[in-house]
């Protein structure tokens, strides 16, 4: 099946700082890219959805200028986490989609990137 | 908005019988839907998914019954393997409202040796 990666797996830093993750389709083109946020022992919550070129749909309560979002190609999603607090500390789980409408397959998701601010 | 619930948050099965996982949604606009597995540290796995034009769908040891009168949804896992141990999720399309997919909140499956 299709593989969406994410880079890096796990990120360690400090309060204040911004860290960039990274979200790839490897095998495929993906024209819309999800990107989730998961607590432990809690649900995937989607933060934003973002398509190649344009610009991101976030959902509400989702501050836009401290989590950006670019999908520069149809392979590469990134969300930038701006001025990390402990309280951004997660799991973030990014997806992506082929496109047309929803089919059996058409979403597939990355292993996730453990957030940890000190 | 919308939910996607699950009535047990954690469930416990010997290995070798069958587990049955439930899940409530609210939104009747709802027409497709997705069971997910997710083991510790890391991403959702597809399972089983089924539109609302059905109401039972068989998979490898899984099946997924749709009861949109009470607006429910099941996985059955047959002969429960230790392997089967996760965090279980359903999830809901509507596709008429731009197709975003909702997670419910998850069951987490303990499979006993």
């Amino acid at each position: 099946g299709a593989v969406v990666s994410q880079h890096p797996s796990w990120v360690i830093c400090k309060s204040g700082t911004s860290v960039k993750i990274e979200c790839r389709s490897l095998d495929f083109q993906a024209t819309t890219m999800f990107w989730y946020r998961q607590f432990p022992k809690q649900s995937l919550m989607l933060m934003a959805t973002s398509n190649e070129g344009s610009k991101a749909t976030y959902e509400q309560g989702v501050e836009k200028d401290k989590f950006l979002i670019n999908h520069a190609s149809l392979t590469l999603s990134t969300l930038t986490v701006t001025s990390a607090h402990p309280e951004d500390s997660s799991f973030y789980i990014c997806s992506a989609r082929t496109g047309g409408s929803w089919d059996t397959d058409t979403q597939y998701f990355g292993p996730g990137t453990r957030l940890t601010v000190l | 908005g919308e939910n996607v619930g699950l009535h047990l948050p954690t469930l416990s099965v010997q290995e070798g019988d069958n587990s049955i996982i439930n899940c409530a949604y609210s939104n009747s606009a709802s027409d497709y839907f997705i069971w997910y597995k997710q083991e510790s540290g890391k991403g959702p796995q597809f399972i089983i998914d089924i539109r609302s034009n059905m109401d039972k769908r068989q998979g490898q040891r899984v099946t997924v019954l749709l009861n949109k009168t009470v607006k429910h949804l099941s996985l059955q896992i047959a002969a429960t393997q230790p392997g089967d141990s996760a965090v279980y999720f359903c999830a809901e399309i509507s596709t008429g409202t731009a197709s975003k997919l909702t997670f419910g909140t998850g069951t987490r499956l303990q499979v006993t040796l």
